[in-house]
């Protein structure tokens, strides 16, 4: 079966400096997909960013990339110029290729001082 | 484009009393998921709706929970009788529906109901 772990359960980081999240996988299968989700302190979760296993190129959205390092299991979000608003829970998230079904880790607690 | 809706937001109750939860997926959304969100965990999938039909349902309590998707739209989850270990936000998330290769897993999220159990 496959896990996620998020071994970071808080991180703080300057607003409009640079913090990493880490997140690493157990999978024996070779296509997949990872996320990352966002949830508020109001509770809605919203996807931030997404890779394609099968893709070499790291994702990127905006402030927001990853770390994808297929061999290492690894999937680390970055983000850049962190904002107030950045502040949220993170929770890193692999789909397998044939269902969609979401496979969540534990969560990273992010704090955005001013 | 309407979110996902969730109702009630909040909801206290006594154990072994009974309790149930509505969701109203983004219109056109053929899938429709409940999970449950314990304390300092990440939300964990109880039940898997297409349309109307369950897809999966391996990780729902089913001597005390119950979920329904009745005309493949709106769902209800309820828990009879409720357990202590039941308090926990429940979200309901949905997504769009097509061939597997071109899903690209992005689910959308209601704004949850938080359970107390007392």
């Amino acid at each position: 079966a496959q896990t996620v772990t998020q071994s970071q359960p808080e991180m703080s980081v300057q607003e409009a400096e640079t913090v990493t999240l880490s997140c690493t996988y157990d999978t024996s299968e070779s296509d997949y997909y990872l996320f990352w989700y966002k949830q508020p302190p109001s509770r809605q979760m919203i996807l931030v960013i997404r890779q394609e296993a099968y893709k070499q190129q790291n994702a990127t959205e905006n402030r927001f990339s990853v770390n994808f390092q297929k061999a290492a299991k690894s999937f680390s979000l970055k983000i850049s110029d962190s904002q107030l608003g950045d502040a949220a829970m993170y929770f890193c998230a692999y789909r397998s290729p044939n269902t969609d079904k979401l496979i969540f880790g534990t969560g990273t607690r992010l704090q955005v001082f001013p | 484009e309407a979110g996902v809706a969730q109702s009630p937001r909040y909801k206290i109750i006594e154990k072994r009393q009974s309790v149930a939860f509505w969701c109203n997926p983004i219109s056109g959304h053929a899938t429709l998921y409940w999970y449950q969100q314990i304390l300092g965990q990440g939300p964990k999938l109880l039940i898997q709706f297409q349309n109307n039909g369950v897809v999966d349902d391996s990780q729902l309590p089913k001597d005390r929970f119950s979920a329904e998707r009745l005309k493949g739209v709106d769902s209800t989850l309820k828990i009879q009788p409720a357990k202590l270990e039941d308090s926990a936000v429940y979200l309901c998330a949905s997504s769009f529906f097509g061939p597997i290769q071109s899903r690209l897993g992005e689910q959308f999220f209601g704004p949850g109901t938080r359970l107390t159990v007392l």
